[in-house]
């Protein structure tokens, strides 16, 4: 797995746009970006991934860079509920991933 | 629904006992994981296990066990010999090992020590 690099937290206002960066300078080519969350106590879910080219789904956006050493989670409007730790993983899921600390995000009123 | 289900949800050990998290999935995956979780700390891999009958030491196997009987159930024993037991613990799934398709969680058994 790469090895990457995040906040250690971040606040958002309600209702606004959470963009969480990720450093991964060393993943190769043929590694994913995966992103996943946990909220206290519960394990962790899973939310988007992408390899080259940005990604949308129902729940964030992931925008990777041309050089693919660094990435951004958005969520386009944070609610409370979007509370929680963030981890920005670079390998294959399929494979033994490596979590970090991960990004803590408060989204406050 | 299809899913991953860990059970207990709290579980407490006592000193020189050996005790057994359950992990089954629907999902039809090959690929299991079983991952620790201390405090304020991100997840590290115990062991893994790519087909039935099969299965790997991760990074921290030291104390712990498993079997892959079936392909839907892969249990976790800590055993006496893991000196410091107390944590989360949390199993995976995935499609099978080397695929790109994600990993999917369990929500968890917390273990204690009495």
């Amino acid at each position: 797995d790469a090895k990457t690099t995040q906040p250690t937290s971040m606040d958002c206002a309600e209702g606004r746009a959470a963009n969480l960066p990720c450093n991964h300078s060393t993943i190769s080519g043929n590694e994913y970006v995966y992103w996943y969350r946990q909220i206290h106590s519960q394990g962790p879910q899973y939310i988007i991934h992408g390899l080259k080219n940005n990604e949308t789904n129902e729940m964030a956006s992931l925008i990777i860079t041309e050089d693919r050493k660094s990435s951004t989670l958005i969520l386009p409007h944070a609610t409370l509920r979007d509370t929680a730790v963030y981890y920005c993983i670079g390998g294959n899921a399929g494979n033994m991933l490596t979590f970090g600390g991960g990004t803590r995000l408060m989204v406050k009123p | 629904d299809g899913g991953i289900t860990q059970s207990p949800k709290y579980l407490f050990r006592k000193e020189g006992q050996n005790v057994t998290l359950s992990c089954e999935q629907n999902l039809n995956h090959d690929a299991m994981y079983w991952y620790r979780q201390d405090p304020g700390q991100g997840l590290r891999l115990i062991y893994y296990s790519q087909i039935v009958n099969d299965f790997q030491k991760g990074d921290i196997a030291e104390g712990y066990s498993v079997s892959r009987e079936k392909k839907e159930s892969f249990p976790l024993t800590v055993t006496s010999a893991q000196k410091n037991p107390t944590a989360f613990y949390l199993c995976a799934s995935s499609i099978m090992v080397g695929d790109r398709q994600p990993q999917h969680f369990g929500d968890g058994t917390r273990l204690s020590i009495l």
